[in-house]
């Protein structure tokens, strides 16, 4: 099935500065690709979404790059915030059935530095 | 719409005690997912519904637990009896028709002593 890996776990950033942070996956066939933000207590809530047929997509600060041939995409959040601060989950559709299931990574802790 | 609703927010309970969780869906949307949260194991499908039939049940951690969806504006995943290893966040969320997003409700934090 589906595998997908998020690297770094953990990232600290200043104040201002980009952050990145890049997931893996396994089947080739999955073709959406979604970053959900949560803070702490709260639910998991879409940030920003690829589809397989773009190569970048871009919403204010933040934006999100797929590679298919590398079975790459990674979040791209500039000049961050302190409300940036959360840990940030990608995720892969799985595309067998078009049963609109989702296998998550582990989530990376996102620490933005005042 | 209000969203994805979950209830209760919050249980505390004692092992051997069943436990219920509700949810209620976007309204419109055809899935429905029941995720667990935990330090350990990250976010975890357990089962999702598809029209209300339950379409994939392989993350479910033991007969322990069992969800219904009795019809498209309401699910339940129950716990009996509960363990203390079930303490974790348990997730609800649904995606529309044609859609590949889901929307999660807030979450029901369980404690089991």
């Amino acid at each position: 099935g589906e595998n997908v890996e998020q690297h770094p776990s953990t990232l600290s950033v200043q104040e201002g500065d980009s952050a990145v942070i890049k997931c893996t996956y396994s089947d080739s066939a999955s073709n959406y690709f979604p970053w959900y933000k949560q803070e702490l207590g709260k639910r998991p809530q879409l940030i920003i979404d690829i589809r397989s047929n773009v190569g970048e997509k871009k919403d204010q600060r933040i934006a999100v790059t797929l590679n298919k041939t590398a079975k790459h995409f990674s979040l791209h959040i500039t000049e961050t915030q302190p409300e940036d601060s959360a840990v940030y989950f990608c995720a892969a559709s799985i595309p067998r059935g078009g049963n609109n299931r989702l296998a998550f990574g582990k989530g990376n802790q996102v620490v933005v530095i005042p | 719409d209000a969203g994805v609703i979950q209830s209760p927010r919050h249980e505390v309970t004692e092992m051997g005690q069943e436990v219920t969780l509700r949810c209620k869906p976007i309204s419109g949307h055809d899935y429905l997912f029941w995720y667990r949260q935990t330090m350990m194991r990250g976010l975890e499908l357990l089962i999702y519904f598809n029209n209300n039939v339950p379409i994939d049940d392989s993350g479910m951690p033991e007969d322990r637990f069992s969800a219904k969806m009795p019809n498209a504006s309401f699910s339940t995943l129950k716990i009996q009896p509960s363990e203390p290893r079930d303490s974790a966040v348990y997730f609800c969320a649904s995606s529309g028709p044609r859609r590949s997003e889901q929307f999660f409700g807030p979450g029901t934090r369980l404690t089991v002593l």
